[in-house]
C-alpha cells in the first residue's frame, strides 16, 4: 500500500509568483484535502476535493486553487505569493464521504519559502 | 475561525513516566483525531474518535472523546525515547472527515 506523496519537498518563490504543489493520495483514498501549516502552529485547512470537485473550504482567499485528477491525485495551485505564504503545504488522502472517514493520511508535506 | 485550545504547550518528563494533554473547545465536534508530527514529516494519525464519551486505546495511547464533545483528552503511559515530538488535536464538525481544526500542538520531550 502506497502512502501520500507529494512533490516538490523544497520550494523557494519570489513574491507575487505562481506555485504548483502536487500530491498522490495513498491506494485505495479518493479524497484529498489540503493544509497550510505555520511554523510552530497547528495545520489550517485550504479545501478538500473529491470526485474532482471542490467539497469544503476554508478561511483562504481566491488565489488558491485546486484540482483533483481522474486518478484521485491533486494540485494545489497559488497565485500571486505573499511572504505570508511560507509554510509547510500538507497533503491528506482519505475515504470519501461514501465510506467510513478512518482519518486522514498525511504526506510528509512540502516547505514553500517566499522571499 | 475555530479554536481548539490545547495544553500543555509542552512537557519534559523522564523515560516511563506517564503523560497526559488535553484540548478543549467552546465548539461542540462530532469527530475528533490525535495526531503525532516529527520535524520535517507530516502529521501521523494516532486514534480516531467518532462518539462521545468514546475511550479508544492504541497500544500505550488511550484517548478519549469527551461527553460534552467540546473536548479530548490523550494519554501517553510509560513513555519512551521515541514518544518524542509535537502532538496535535483535530476536529471536525463532520463526520465524514472534512475540515478539521487544529489544536497548536503539545511538545513532547522525553528524558532518557
Amino acid at each position: 500500500e502506497t502512502g501520500v506523496t507529494q512533490s516538490p519537498t523544497h520550494l523557494i518563490k519570489t513574491r507575487g509568483q505562481q506555485v504548483t504543489l502536487r500530491c498522490s493520495s495513498q491506494s485505495g483514498h479518493n479524497t484529498v484535502s489540503w493544509y497550510q501549516q505555520a511554523l510552530g502552529q497547528g495545520p489550517q485547512f485550504i479545501f478538500q476535493y473529491y470526485r474532482e470537485e471542490e467539497n469544503g473550504r476554508g478561511n483562504f482567499p481566491p488565489r488558491f486553487s485546486g484540482l483533483q485528477f481522474p486518478n484521485y491525485s491533486s494540485e494545489l495551485n497559488v497565485n500571486a505569493l505573499e511572504l505570508d505564504d511560507s509554510a509547510l503545504y500538507l497533503c491528506a488522502s482519505s475515504l470519501g464521504p461514501e465510506g467510513r472517514f478512518y482519518g486522514y493520511t498525511f504526506g510528509s508535506g512540502t516547505r514553500l519559502t517566499v522571499v | 475561525g475555530q479554536q481548539l485550545n490545547q495544553s500543555p504547550q509542552s512537557m519534559f518528563i523522564q523515560e516511563g513516566e506517564d503523560v497526559s494533554m488535553n484540548c478543549t473547545s467552546s465548539s461542540i465536534f462530532n469527530t475528533w483525531l490525535w495526531y503525532k508530527q516529527d520535524p520535517g514529516e507530516g502529521p501521523v494519525l494516532l486514534i480516531a474518535l467518532y462518539k462521545a464519551g468514546e475511550l479508544t486505546s492504541n497500544g500505550r495511547l488511550t484517548a478519549q472523546f469527551g461527553i460534552t464533545r467540546k473536548d479530548s483528552f490523550l494519554n501517553i503511559s510509560a513513555s519512551i525515547p521515541s514518544d518524542v515530538g509535537i502532538y496535535f488535536c483535530a476536529a471536525s464538525f463532520s463526520n465524514t472527515g472534512n475540515q478539521f481544526y487544529f489544536g497548536t500542538g503539545t511538545s513532547l520531550t522525553v528524558i532518557p
